[in-house]
């Protein structure tokens, strides 16, 4: 079974532009979540879509949105692009959504690796 | 505020030795913990779960344990190896996916 794929895996670009991250998660997965990993910050949740809805959406300014299509593949976009927002972008799917009471294994994927310069 | 603190920050450890890892937490209500590897580079693998009634999970070589009244868990790593070297992420959750909250991992290098 394929893992979960995120492409591209680096990016750079330039304070202002917008950026789209796409992220395909294992076969048969509805539950795709979003991450911002950074060397001061940690490891941070952006926000989580099950079946095409987003569910949860964590601490993180508007410019950050995403999507996710019928065949469960997520977008993450990045609009305005600041300098801060260099970090390795992870998304993870799992079978079920985060609920309450309900304890599924998330697989991540490799990353996307923005610079902003 | 909820918080995981993990000790040590960093550790190196000869190869075929064993370690543990330590994870506090003051985040309540609690749903589960997790133990993630990261690799350089590479997104995180999850080792363990556990939930509130389990104080101990074995996966291979690596044996977490939860203490859920001291709000202390650790993760034991015997016999280590080089593909050891990793990142160990300890992350709590209140429940559900946004209600995450991770640690700053420790950074574990094992040397032959």
């Amino acid at each position: 079974k394929a893992g979960v794929t995120q492409t591209p895996r680096y990016l750079i670009k330039t304070r202002g532009q917008q950026v789209t991250l796409s992220c395909s998660p294992i076969s048969g997965h509805r539950s795709v979540s979003w991450y911002q990993q950074t060397p001061g910050q940690g490891l941070q949740f952006l926000f989580e879509y099950f079946s095409e809805t987003q569910r949860n959406k964590g601490n993180f300014p508007g410019r950050f949105s995403g999507r996710q299509f019928s065949n469960s593949r997520s977008e993450m976009n990045v609009s305005t692009l600041e300098l801060g927002d260099s970090a390795l972008y992870l998304c993870a799917s799992s079978s079920t959504p985060g609920l309450a009471g309900v304890v599924d294994t998330q697989y991540f994927g490799p990353g996307t690796r923005l610079t902003v310069l | 505020k909820n918080q995981v603190e993990q000790s040590p920050q960093s550790l190196i450890i000869l190869e075929g030795k064993n370690c543990t890892l330590q994870c506090n937490y003051t985040v309540s209500p609690f749903s589960n913990l997790r133990w993630y590897k990261q690799d350089t580079g590479r997104g995180p693998v999850s080792l363990t779960i556990m939930t509130f009634s389990e104080n101990t999970k074995s996966n291979g070589r690596y044996t977490a344990t939860l203490d859920a009244d001291t709000k202390q868990s650790s993760l034991h790593i015997t016999a280590s190896q080089l593909s050891d070297s990793a990142s160990y992420i300890c992350v709590v959750s209140k429940g559900g996916y946004q209600k995450v909250t991770f640690g700053t991992g420790t950074k574990l290098q094992v040397i032959p």
